[in-house]
């Protein structure tokens, strides 16, 4: 069964703080694909990152980064020295050859960035 | 601009009536998806399509029903047998393939009174 966990529901914090958000995965697959997904107040998702489970490097773009861990069955996402446009919900998502292209979302990390 | 568009962003109906959410999208990708997104929960599939004039359900298909016709449209009916068809709806379009990734519309807001 394919299944995704962010177990924050909501996180605050101030301005020009560092905040990680967790994602935490269940697959049978042996080769999956990791996503990240923004969704602003206006509701529209937007992508920030793709990752395959055979590449455990971890990336950083600009104030974003992110780590997989595949021992952990992890994908955190950690957004360094935080703004107010940061604010919004976040998801994790998970499919696989195997899912019939199918996207299996977390619930969702809904981050408040305090000015 | 390339990209998905849904309409309206807000619809409101009386309970009973059917109601069809439009997504056209001119990114050119052969696969398209509808998910609803209730408060507090993550994105559920309604429907998807790898291609044009073929579609399958998804985890929520009951009460709903798809077209697909043509490549750039995928419109969405909620039916007067959905129990709660209040929610967001979100439309998203990508090339066939699990590794990559969705593209998505602003959603609409439907409210049904």
């Amino acid at each position: 069964a394919q299944k995704v966990t962010q177990a924050q529901t909501e996180i605050s914090v101030v301005e020009k703080e560092d905040v990680t958000l967790d994602c935490v995965y269940e697959t049978r697959d042996t080769t999956y694909y990791l996503f990240w997904y923004k969704q602003p107040p206006s509701g529209e998702l937007v992508f920030l990152i793709r990752r395959n489970s055979f590449d455990e490097q971890n990336e950083i773009s600009g104030r974003y980064s992110w780590n997989f861990q595949k021992s952990t069955s992890s994908f955190n996402f950690t957004i360094t020295a935080s703004q107010v446009v940061d604010s919004a919900v976040y998801f994790c998502a998970l499919s696989g050859p195997n899912t019939g292209n199918q996207f299996y979302f977390g619930t969702g990390t809904s981050l408040t960035v305090i000015p | 601009d390339g990209g998905i568009t849904q309409s309206p962003k807000y619809l409101f109906r009386k309970e009973g009536q059917n109601v069809t959410l439009s997504c056209e999208q001119n990114l050119n990708h052969d696969a398209m998806y509808w998910y609803r997104q209730d408060p507090g929960q993550g994105l559920r599939l309604i429907y998807y399509s790898q291609i044009v004039n073929d579609f399958q359900k998804g985890d929520i298909a009951e009460g709903y029903s798809v077209s697909r016709e043509k490549k750039e449209s995928f419109p969405l009916t909620v039916t007067s047998a959905q129990k709660n068809p209040t929610a967001f709806y979100l439309c998203a379009s990508s090339v066939p393939g699990s590794h990559n990734e969705q593209f998505f519309g602003p959603g609409t807001r439907l409210t049904v009174l």
